[in-house]
């Protein structure tokens, strides 16, 4: 089975400018997480999803927002970009019938200029 | 709220040797809690877990983690180090008390930078 896979796997981007990210979850999982990891830091968590409906939300501000759709991937937006939005996005998929592991994708590579 | 802790920011061990990474954790119900992996520009590779039962759990590659109650810790070992286990490894944990919005989150540790030289 694939994992999950996220794309694109690089982005640059302009401050003001927007970005969507993209992710499709491990074939039969209905969860997906997003997460930020700043370099030399740990993830961290800005959005969950489960059918399609939003179950978590981190401490991120609005510009942040994302949907999942009714194949399961999802999608991560961020409007009006600042250079702190520079960081590796994580997506993370998760099924019923597992434990409470969470699967990572390879991530996107955001940077702002 | 929940919060985790990786005093080290770097760990150096000589191939062979056995090694330890260190986790500490703080939440308010009981922990689920995880190691993961990452090599560099890569995503996160999922190790091993505790979610109940023996305090001594293992996974992927050889490593194994203790699950201390009493210290709220929970290190990451392997009784002989590679090369190849050269990596960032970053502990996490959810509170298993909640349900419905929100339980699926991770609190991850600062992560620890392992080197194994060999």
């Amino acid at each position: 089975d694939a994992g999950v896979t996220q794309s694109p796997t690089h982005l640059i981007k302009t401050r003001g400018q927007h970005v969507t990210l993209r992710c499709s979850p491990i074939s039969g999982h209905k969860s997906v997480s997003w997460y930020q990891q700043v370099l030399g830091q740990g993830p961290q968590f800005i959005f969950q999803y489960y059918e399609k409906e939003e179950r978590g939300r981190g401490n991120f501000p609005d510009r942040f927002s994302a949907r999942q759709f009714p194949n399961y991937s999802s999608e991560l937006n961020v409007n009006a970009l600042l250079l702190g939005d520079s960081a590796l996005y994580l997506c993370a998929s998760r099924g019923l019938r597992q434990g409470y592991e969470q699967y990572f994708g390879p991530g996107t590579r955001l940077t702002v200029t | 709220a929940q919060s985790v802790a990786q005093p080290e920011d770097q760990v150096n061990v000589a191939e062979g040797n056995p090694l330890t990474v260190k986790c500490t954790y703080s939440v308010s119900g009981n922990p689920y809690l995880f190691w993961y992996v990452q090599y560099p520009n890569r995503g996160l590779q999922f190790l091993l877990k505790y979610i109940t039962g023996d305090n001594l759990v293992k996974g992927s590659y050889g490593f194994e983690a203790e699950f201390n109650k009493s210290q709220t810790s929970f290190h990451l070992k392997k009784p002989s180090a590679l090369v190849s286990d050269s990596a960032l490894y970053f502990c996490a944990v959810r509170d298993g008390s909640y349900s419905g919005a929100g339980s699926y989150q991770l609190t991850f540790g600062k992560g620890t930078k392992l080197s194994v030289i060999p």
